[in-house]
């Protein structure tokens, strides 16, 4: 019963660096979500996906990438790590019908020093 | 452009009383869904409970409750006979329209509840 599962779960990195986080999702389901979140600030979208091939920019997509080759996939890649982009990152997955509500990965927490 | 509003960042609540979480939501679009989420200190996620705008009834999910007041633009998460595991951050959610996709999140109140 493994739901929505991030990798990695903690990762530091160099300002200039570049990671990809992985989403893997085992639910069918065929919209996914990246957030980020920080103190005080709730959860802010990244980047959706709403099927395999399409990805669509939410409220703060400067400095991330993403791509969703696979229906059960969605990567968030860092090209250029900043100081600003430490942050704790959630995937989140959900099914068809607006009523269905989100299913979250269990986070990866990104320090950029 | 719709917003989602928390004015309580923080609350206490004595064990077995209940709590009112307030959200409002601002929103042009008169088909929406509501959602709540629990986020304890371990850091996942937790789905609550949700409300369609065209619902006619408060939902219900076990111990809680959204007091949904649609004039006013919004939707309280009631939580009735609290216990020390309620203690976490909570957070509002809305979805606008039946055709869009993305969700925006309130800031969140931290709940603490008291032996």
């Amino acid at each position: 019963n493994a739901g929505v599962t991030q990798t990695p779960k903690f990762r530091v990195l160099k300002t200039g660096q570049s990671m990809t986080l992985l989403c893997a999702q085992d639910m069918n389901h065929e919209y996914m979500y990246w957030y980020r979140q920080d103190p005080g600030m709730g959860l802010r979208l990244i980047h959706y996906s709403v099927g395999e091939g399409t990805t669509a920019k939410g409220e703060v997509p400067d400095g991330y990438n993403v791509s969703r080759l696979k229906k059960q996939n969605f990567l968030l890649g860092l090209e250029s790590a900043a100081p600003s982009q430490t942050s704790v990152y959630f995937c989140a997955s959900r099914g068809t019908g607006g009523h269905q509500p989100q299913h979250f990965g269990d986070g990866t927490r990104l320090s950029i020093l | 452009a719709q917003k989602i509003t928390q004015t309580q960042p923080g609350m206490f609540v004595q064990e077995k009383e209940a709590v009112t979480l307030d959200c409002t939501y601002d929103t042009s679009d008169p088909s929406y869904g509501l959602f709540w989420y629990k986020q304890p200190s371990s850091g996942e996620m937790i789905f609550l409970i949700y409300q369609g705008s065209y619902d006619q009834q408060n939902a219900t999910e076990g111990r809680y409750s959204l007091n949904f007041q649609k004039a006013r633009k919004s939707a309280n998460l009631v939580i009735s006979a609290s216990q020390l595991g309620d203690s976490a951050m909570y957070f509002c959610a809305m979805r606008e329209g039946p055709g869009t996709y993305k969700y925006i999140f309130g800031t969140g109140t931290r709940l603490k509840v008291l032996a």
